[in-house]
C-alpha cells in the first residue's frame, strides 16, 4: 500500500514562508499533488510535481525528490486567507489520489 | 459556469437504511472519484471510474455502491453493510489525459446517522 505523513500543524506570521515537509512510502506512483482545503470546504488543486525538482506557481511552489521519498510544499508571502489545511497525495495509474492525514496551517497577524 | 456540483448538502439515514448521494458534472471529464473524510483527517478513496458503464474499487468499498451510466453522472450508494457511515463525501472528476493532473471537487455531502 501507500503511506504518506506530514506534520499536524504548522503556525507562521504574515508575510512569513513557510514550509510543509510530506514523506511517502509507496511501490510505485505518478506524481506527488497538493491540495488546500478551508474548514468545512472542498479540497482545491495547488500544484503537481511529476518529476523530480521544483514547481513554482505564484506564492506557491513544490518540490519532489523520487530518491529520498520526500517532497514539500513552500508558500511565501504568507497571507491570512493561506490559513488552511494542506495535503500532499500520491497519484496512482488512474489518477486515484491517495491523501497524507494534512497538515493545519495557522497564519498569524 | 462548469463544474462539480453535490446533493443533498445534508443528509441524514436511519438505522438500516440505504442513502444515494449525487454527483454531477458538466466539465466533459471522463474520470470521476468518491473520497470520504472524517474530521481532521485526509481524504480516502471509496471509488473511481475512468470511463461509462465502468468502476473500480477504491481502498475502502465495503458498504458501498456506485454506478456510471452516464458521463456526467456517478452516484454513490451507502448501504446498511457501512457500520459507521458518518462524514464528509467529497466527489470529484478529472481529464483522464497526461499532463493533466488536476482533480476538482465538488462542495460535498455531510451524512449523519439518526
Amino acid at each position: 500500500g501507500q503511506s504518506l505523513e506530514q506534520p499536524s500543524e504548522v503556525t507562521a506570521v504574515e508575510g512569513a514562508i513557510v514550509q510543509i515537509n510530506c514523506t511517502y512510502q509507496t511501490s510505485g506512483f505518478y506524481g506527488l499533488s497538493w491540495y488546500q482545503q478551508h474548514d468545512g470546504g472542498a479540497p482545491t488543486f495547488l500544484s503537481y510535481n511529476g518529476l523530480d525538482g521544483l514547481e513554482e506557481t505564484g506564492r506557491f511552489s513544490s518540490f519532489l525528490s523520487r530518491s529520498d521519498s520526500y517532497g514539500y510544499l513552500l508558500l511565501q508571502e504568507l497571507q491570512m486567507k493561506d490559513s488552511a489545511s494542506y495535503f500532499c497525495a500520491l497519484s496512482g495509474s488512474a489518477r486515484q489520489l491517495t491523501f497524507g492525514s494534512g497538515t493545519q496551517l495557522t497564519v498569524l497577524p | 459556469d462548469g463544474g462539480i456540483t453535490q446533493s443533498p448538502k445534508y443528509l441524514f439515514r436511519k438505522e438500516g437504511q440505504n442513502v444515494t448521494l449525487s454527483c454531477e458534472q458538466n466539465l466533459n471529464h471522463d474520470a470521476m472519484y468518491w473520497y470520504r473524510q472524517d474530521p481532521g483527517q485526509g481524504l480516502r478513496l471509496i471509488y473511481y471510474s475512468q470511463i461509462v458503464n465502468d468502476f473500480q474499487k477504491g481502498d475502502i468499498a465495503e458498504g458501498y455502491s456506485v454506478s456510471r451510466e452516464k458521463k456526467e453522472s456517478f452516484p454513490l450508494t451507502v448501504t446498511s453493510a457501512q457500520k459507521n457511515p458518518t462524514a464528509f463525501y467529497l466527489c470529484a472528476s478529472s481529464i483522464d489525459r497526461t499532463g493533466q493532473e488536476t482533480q476538482y471537487f465538488g462542495p460535498g455531502t455531510r451524512l449523519l446517522v439518526l
